[in-house]
């Protein structure tokens, strides 16, 4: 089964506004991370965050971590036709790097 | 730089013919790599990953095999293809620097069988 499960599933902003999308989990983990995969593209990394950290930026991407709930966010700030793409969390199995990754949520930015 | 080669980037192959996906790594000196499949609807699977020539795991019952011939190379076959085998394969490798997990990932073979 799939450790992160991303919601929504589709996303449709307007350019210049922000974009949350959401991360669950449900075992332990060490760290969590975000891919963005531009379509019929590999997948790139985003950013990652450790198991002991709350919050993490990287330019206009801002992710959130609440081990507690086993939830994590990704917001991308003030967005832009280019931030098109599918976003996905993936987690890792005990700290390998076997990582296993949601389906991912469709992000749509209209100019 | 890091760089995954990966290839052919499509194929449309009817049921029942082989398959044989390449995959080659250069840039990075961790020895891991990984092959991914991503269906319509279902995010990523992970289906096979190696440390070393030779050395494969399989992370899912299937129609598929690997080999890894060489350090670098990483193949993913099938001796007799399944409509259920479409879908876009994708070969990672851990980032080189990356230290925590972080996986480069090729442009992905896109397969198609009929």
């Amino acid at each position: 089964s799939q450790q992160g499960e991303e919601d929504p599933q589709a996303l449709s902003i307007q350019e210049g506004e922000n974009a949350t999308m959401n991360c669950s989990y449900k075992t332990s983990i060490n760290n969590l991370q975000w891919y963005r995969q531009n379509s019929g593209r590999g997948l790139v990394h985003l950013i990652l965050i450790r198991s002991n950290e709350r919050e993490k930026h990287s330019g206009r991407l801002r992710v959130t971590l609440d081990t507690s709930k086993k939830s994590s966010s990704l917001l991308i700030t003030a967005s832009r036709a280019a931030d098109t793409a599918s976003y996905f969390c993936a987690t890792g199995k005990g700290g390998s790097e076997k990582l296993v990754f949601g389906k991912g949520t469709k992000l749509t930015v209209n100019p | 730089s890091q760089t995954i080669h990966q290839w052919p980037a499509t194929l449309v192959q009817p049921v029942g013919s082989p398959l044989s996906l390449e995959c080659t790594v250069e840039g990075t000196s961790n020895p891991n790599l990984y092959w991914y499949r991503q269906a319509a609807g279902r995010g990523l699977q992970l289906l096979f990953y190696s440390v070393g020539i030779g050395q494969i795991s399989s992370e899912v019952p299937q129609n598929l095999s690997a080999s890894r011939p060489q350090d670098r190379q990483f193949i993913l076959s099938s001796k007799k293809l399944l409509l259920s085998d479409s879908g876009f394969y994708l070969c990672a490798s851990p980032t080189s620097g990356g230290g925590a997990g972080e996986l480069f990932f090729g442009e992905g073979s896109r397969l198609t069988v009929l």
